[in-house]
């Protein structure tokens, strides 16, 4: 079965700090999603792609945070600085264009000390 | 924009109760509703789905839930719960091409 891959798996890093995720979608999905959950929480949308334009970034913290999706394929998200409230996991998901769920990745969670 | 809510953050249940999560929306429209889980260790995954038609709707593992337009609501059923079903249950809402999840309810099986 075709998964979305996501690296790394676990990031610890300190304040001030940038980090970097990446994300591979399943093949075909054009529809690809940024999330984070904190614990405790759902997930919360960060950036939707579709091919490789940003149809939904409203809630991505654009002073320190930003991902593109250059060849409408694979995607990166980085922060710059991180912040002690960043700690969270940050999912990645992708949908064909004509689906209606979502396939998750298994996530990236990131400790910022 | 949609706001998701599940009533029940922690449950614990014996091995053969049944289950019931509740699931509610904040309002009426033309959406798609789904429930995920996400077992210890492993990525979220499609429990079932509406989009239309019957609104009792069947998925993987015994798990049923039902749509109740009037009441905005799509709980999560299933008659005996086994201790593999032990995970978190995230509910979601689809609404204009966004989705929206709830908080998650946290379920735990014990032998």
């Amino acid at each position: 079965e075709a998964e979305v891959a996501q690296s790394p798996r676990y990031k610890i890093t300190e304040k001030s700090q940038a980090v970097a995720f990446w994300c591979d979608p399943i093949s075909g999905h054009a529809t690809l999603y940024w999330y984070r959950q904190i614990l405790g929480q759902g997930p919360e949308l960060l950036v939707q792609f579709q091919d490789e334009s940003v149809v939904d970034d409203s809630q991505l913290p654009k002073d320190r945070f930003s991902a593109e999706r250059l060849k409408g394929v694979d995607s990166t998200l980085k922060i710059q600085p991180a912040e002690l409230g960043d700690s969270a996991m940050y999912l990645c998901a992708s949908s064909h264009r004509l689906a209606r769920e979502l396939f998750f990745g298994e996530g990236s969670r990131l400790t910022v000390l | 924009a949609q706001s998701v809510s599940q009533h029940n953050h922690h449950v614990i249940l014996s091995e053969a109760a049944s289950l019931e999560l509740g699931c509610n929306y904040s309002y009426g429209g033309t959406v798609n509703l789904f429930w995920y889980v996400q077992y210890p260790g492993q990525h979220l995954q499609l429990l079932l789905k509406y989009f239309s038609g019957d609104p009792l709707v069947k998925g993987i593992k015994g798990f049923e839930a039902e749509f109740i337009k009037s009441k905005f609501s799509f709980n999560l059923r299933k008659p005996s719960v086994q201790w593999s079903d032990t995970a978190e249950y995230f509910c979601a809402v689809k609404e204009n091409g966004q989705f929206y999840f709830g908080t998650g309810t946290s379920l735990t099986v014990i032998p």
